[in-house]
C-alpha cells in the first residue's frame, strides 16, 4: 500500500536554529514528490517539486532534497514566520491519474 | 503564476439549507480539480476528483448527493453542500492541476459554519 509518512509531528526551534524535516514513502514508484507550507486557516501554498532521487531545489532558507525511499526538507537560520506547517506529497507512479498522497504534516514553530 | 481563487472564504448558514462554494484556476485551465476537507490540526482528505465536462469521482465515505460537484469549464469547479447540517461544518479546500505531472495548487479554503 503507497504510504507516506512525516516526522516530525511538530518541532520546535530557536530562531536561527536549522533543522529537518523527514518526509518518508512508499509508493509504487515516483512520478512526482511536492512540499508545501500551510498557514493556519489558509489553504497549502506550493513551495518545491522533485522528480529524481539526487534532485535538490532551494528557495530562501529552505532546500529540499530528495532519495529513493525519502526527502527531506532543510531550513537554515529559520525566522519566526517559518512557523507554519509544511505537508508533504507523493504523486504515485502508475500514471498520471493517479492520486496524490499526503503526509500529515510536520507543525513547525519558530521562537524569537 | 498558477493561482487558484477559492469563494467564499467564511459562511455561516443554517442547517437544512445549501451552500455553494467555487473554486477558479485565474492563470492556467486545469485539466482536474480535486476538494478536499480538513479537520483541526489533520491533513487534507480527499472528497473527490473532477475532470472538465465529466461527472466527478467520489472517494469512499463521501455522499455524493450530500456533495454536488460540478467541473464545468477549464477554470471553474463549485462544491455544493446541499442540507447542510453542523457536523458538515469544516474547512473546504480546493486544489486545481494543468497537465498531469504538474503540482496541484490550492484555494485559500472555505471555513463553512452550520448552525
Amino acid at each position: 500500500e503507497d504510504q507516506v509518512t512525516q516526522s516530525p509531528e511538530a518541532l520546535r526551534l530557536q530562531e536561527g536554529e536549522s533543522s529537518s524535516l523527514n518526509c518518508s514513502y512508499t509508493v509504487s514508484g515516483l512520478r512526482g514528490l511536492f512540499w508545501y507550507r500551510q498557514d493556519p486557516g489558509k489553504g497549502p501554498e506550493f513551495l518545491f517539486t522533485l522528480y529524481s532521487a539526487g534532485e535538490e531545489k532551494e528557495k530562501e532558507r529552505l532546500k529540499a532534497t530528495l532519495t529513493k525511499k525519502e526527502s527531506f526538507l532543510h531550513i537554515t537560520a529559520p525566522k519566526p514566520e517559518d512557523s507554519a506547517t509544511y505537508l508533504c506529497a507523493v504523486h504515485p507512479g502508475y500514471s498520471s491519474a493517479s492520486k496524490i498522497i499526503f503526509g500529515s504534516g510536520t507543525r513547525l514553530s519558530i521562537r524569537p | 503564476g498558477a493561482v487558484v481563487s477559492q469563494h467564499p472564504s467564511r459562511v455561516i448558514c443554517k442547517s437544512g439549507t445549501s451552500v455553494k462554494i467555487e473554486c477558479r484556476s485565474l492563470d492556467f485551465q486545469a485539466t482536474t480539480m480535486f476538494w478536499y476537507r480538513q479537520f483541526p490540526k489533520q491533513s487534507l482528505m480527499l472528497m473527490a476528483t473532477s475532470n472538465e465536462g465529466s461527472k466527478a469521482t467520489y472517494e469512499q465515505g463521501v455522499e455524493k448527493d450530500k456533495f454536488l460537484i460540478n467541473h464545468a469549464s477549464l477554470t471553474l469547479s463549485t462544491l455544493t453542500v446541499t442540507s447542510a447540517h453542523p457536523e458538515d461544518s469544516s474547512f473546504y479546500i480546493c486544489s486545481a492541476r494543468g497537465h498531469g505531472d504538474s503540482p496541484l495548487h490550492f484555494g485559500n479554503g472555505t471555513r463553512l459554519t452550520v448552525t
